[in-house]
């Protein structure tokens, strides 16, 4: 059972260029969400997706868009990436998009836009 | 979103008791108390949450007041591997949609000395 796993872990990219931020679960799990991280920060909500075949916008969507692929992956699409979006990326997962299950994170994906 | 206040930063000395304050006076009658910590370089992981009661699990206990309008984490004995960046989080559990989601701060940094 790994959990929650991202790729790439690192990645460094230039202005205007584009990528996939791949996640997947093995939890089985209905809830899927991107956050990203900027130093000495919390973190804030991208988007989310509540069940599979829905996604909707979080805090900070733009520049961003998402796939709920199946219920185990969820990908986050940098079109044309800018210096702003260097970040740490974390996906998480939960049983259902309400109530009081918990979140489990995946280990990050640090990004560099120069 | 009701919002919740945490020392930036707090001391403790290994094996003895630690106490992490967080207030939210704001808060309503369907928000949870979550807590979050996230270890350097990890993604957050899920420590404890309550609602009116105070709450036991085997990383920690959760303290509420009477008023919800603050609450206490509680590590019964430090160790260097708790130290860490801990959120305290409200969480409406009573909507679905976006309501469902983890508002982040910036937590409280909690350092350990040997």
């Amino acid at each position: 059972n790994a959990g929650v796993t991202q790729t790439p872990k690192f990645q460094v990219l230039k202005t205007g260029q584009s990528m996939t931020l791949q996640c997947a679960q093995d939890m089985n799990h209905n809830s899927m969400y991107w956050y990203r991280q900027d130093p000495g920060m919390g973190l804030r909500l991208i988007y989310y997706s509540a069940s599979e075949g829905t996604t909707d916008k979080g805090e900070v969507p733009n520049g961003y868009n998402v796939s709920r692929l199946n219920k185990r992956e969820f990908s986050l699409r940098l079109e044309s990436a800018a210096p702003s979006q260097t970040s740490v990326y974390f996906c998480a997962s939960s049983p259902t998009g309400t109530g009081n299950y918990e979140q489990y994170f995946g280990p990050g994906t640090r990004l560099t836009v120069t | 979103d009701a919002k919740t206040t945490q020392p930036n930063s707090m001391e403790s000395n290994e094996e003895e008791p630690v106490h992490l304050p967080c207030n939210h006076s704001t808060i309503s009658g369907t928000d949870y108390i979550h807590w979050y910590r996230q270890l350097p370089s990890q993604g957050p992981e899920y420590v404890i949450h309550g609602l009116t009661s105070n709450v036991n699990n085997r990383m920690a206990s959760l303290a509420i007041a009477e008023d919800r309008k603050s609450s206490t984490l509680i590590l019964h004995r430090a160790t260097l591997r708790d130290a860490a960046v801990y959120y305290c989080i409200l969480r409406d559990w009573g909507n679905g949609g976006s309501q469902g989601n983890l508002i982040f701060g910036k937590g409280t940094k909690l350092s350990v000395k040997p």
